[in-house]
């Protein structure tokens, strides 16, 4: 079946530095890639999309390009806010829109 | 804000109780899911419809959970017999259709088993 794999479950920074989350899958059909965003006591909220090859998809500051010939769609931002602050989930579309996620990447933003 | 709606957002049941919770998808949403996130935050895909017809479950579901989504109702998720490992967040979803469009979640029903 398919798979999501987030290799950090913490990331702690201080506001306006980068950071990069990574996801890479393993998907049975044409891959579909998700970044969704998860505020505490808050529904999760779909940050990023792509299924095309090589090309950038940005959106409110977050930018990912799915690579498919090294099955990766990391997440970036040139600058982290405290507002940032929340759980992060890769995921891919497993077929009739289910989701399979990721475990999931805290990101803490310190002043 | 989420337009993706669940009641209750708590729910504290004992073991063997039955628990029930229910979501109203976003208007025009004939698509809808729901996860189960436990408390290390994994998602796991518990079931989907589409209208009121059952598209994909788990065995688990198929098992210990009676779902529905009745046309002019909200979807409902019951657990029959509630067991501790049951202590999750259930999110409800909804999308327009069933390939690659945006899913929206509900915040989720918070349900603690006793």
């Amino acid at each position: 079946g398919d798979s999501v794999t987030q290799t950090e479950g913490l990331v702690t920074l201080t506001k306006g530095l980068p950071v990069m989350l990574n996801c890479t899958y393993q998907t049975t059909y044409s891959p579909f890639l998700f970044w969704y965003v998860q505020h505490l006591n808050e529904a999760p909220k779909l940050l990023l999309k792509s299924s095309t090859d090589n090309k950038r998809t940005e959106h409110q500051g977050f930018y990912a390009t799915l690579h498919k010939s090294s099955s990766s769609f990391h997440l970036q931002k040139s600058s982290v806010q405290l507002s940032d602050s929340a759980l992060y989930f890769c995921a891919s579309d497993s077929g009739y829109n289910k989701l399979t996620f990721g475990k999931g990447t805290v990101l803490l933003v310190s002043p | 804000n989420s337009k993706v709606i669940q009641t209750p957002r708590y729910l504290v049941k004992g073991q063997g109780q039955k628990a029930k919770m229910r979501c109203i998808p976003e208007k025009g949403h004939p698509v809808v899911f729901w996860y189960q996130q436990n408390k290390n935050n994994e998602f796991k895909f518990l079931i989907n419809f589409q209208n009121q017809e059952v598209l994909q479950q788990i065995d688990m579901t198929e098992k210990r959970f009676s779902a529905e989504c009745p046309s002019n109702s909200p979807c409902s998720l019951e657990i029959q017999s509630s067991e501790a490992g049951d202590s999750a967040l259930y999110l409800c979803a909804s999308s327009l259709s069933l390939r690659n469009t945006e899913v929206f979640f509900g915040k989720g029903t918070r349900l603690t088993v006793v």
